[in-house]
């Protein structure tokens, strides 16, 4: 079974909204990171939450983590139709060559 | 700062049928990944190299799934021989070093196995 798990698996929004993704996971964790893809596309890193932290920003991205109930959410403010794409939430267990292991994504997609 | 590239972009093959994908990752990367990701899920991990040498290939079908990393550069994956399951994106992924915490994502190979 997969560490992580995205809620919601869609959502769809109007430019200028806040999106808000959730991750839940399973056993302790060394970091816990965030990655974009676009239809067809590789993926993106877009900001990396180790586990000693609970909260990071980048632009208009914000994560925060709960390590007491094994959760994270993305939060992207002021969204763009450019911000339309799947969203996919990934571990790196302690001792594990930095292996990552994703949840099943979020598809977020903003309507002009 | 040229990305990690793959090849072919797509590839449509018949059950029982053999294929290889290409990857040259970020000059200088030390790690290399291979990903499989079927459509609606997250990627999953097939093998991890670290220069030529595998540190992690616990998810490889190794009945029919065979990777390598020639001189620590370049690599290959192939299927021999496909199945209808396999019909998947492949994704390669660089980092400059044994557990650096940002991967670098290629564009992947779409298989289609009929």
């Amino acid at each position: 079974s997969q560490q992580g798990e995205e809620d919601p698996q869609a959502l769809s929004i109007q430019e200028g909204e806040n999106a808000t993704m959730n991750c839940s996971y399973k056993t302790s964790i060394n970091n816990l990171q965030w990655y974009r893809q676009n239809s067809g596309r590789g993926l993106v890193h877009l900001i990396l939450i180790r586990s000693n932290e609970r909260e990071k920003h980048s632009g208009r991205l914000r994560v925060t983590l709960d390590t007491s109930k094994k959760s994270s959410s993305l939060l992207i403010t002021a969204s763009r139709a450019a911000d339309t794409a799947s969203y996919f939430c990934a571990t790196v267990l302690p001792d594990s060559w930095g292996k990552l292991q994703f949840g099943a994504g979020t598809q977020v997609v903003v309507t002009p | 700062e040229a990305g990690v590239a793959q090849s072919p972009r797509y590839k449509i093959i018949e059950k029982r049928q053999s294929v290889a994908f290409w990857c040259n990752p970020i000059s200088g990367h030390a790690t290399l990944y291979w990903y499989q990701q079927i459509l609606g899920q997250g990627p999953k991990l097939l093998i991890q190299f670290q220069n030529n040498g595998v540190v992690d290939d616990s998810q490889l079908p190794k009945d029919r799934f065979s990777a390598e990393r020639l001189k620590g550069v370049d690599s290959t994956l192939k299927i021999q021989p496909a199945k209808l399951e396999d019909s998947a994106v492949y994704l390669c992924a660089s980092s400059p070093q044994r557990g650096t915490d940002t991967q670098y994502f290629g564009p992947g190979t779409r298989l289609t196995v009929l």
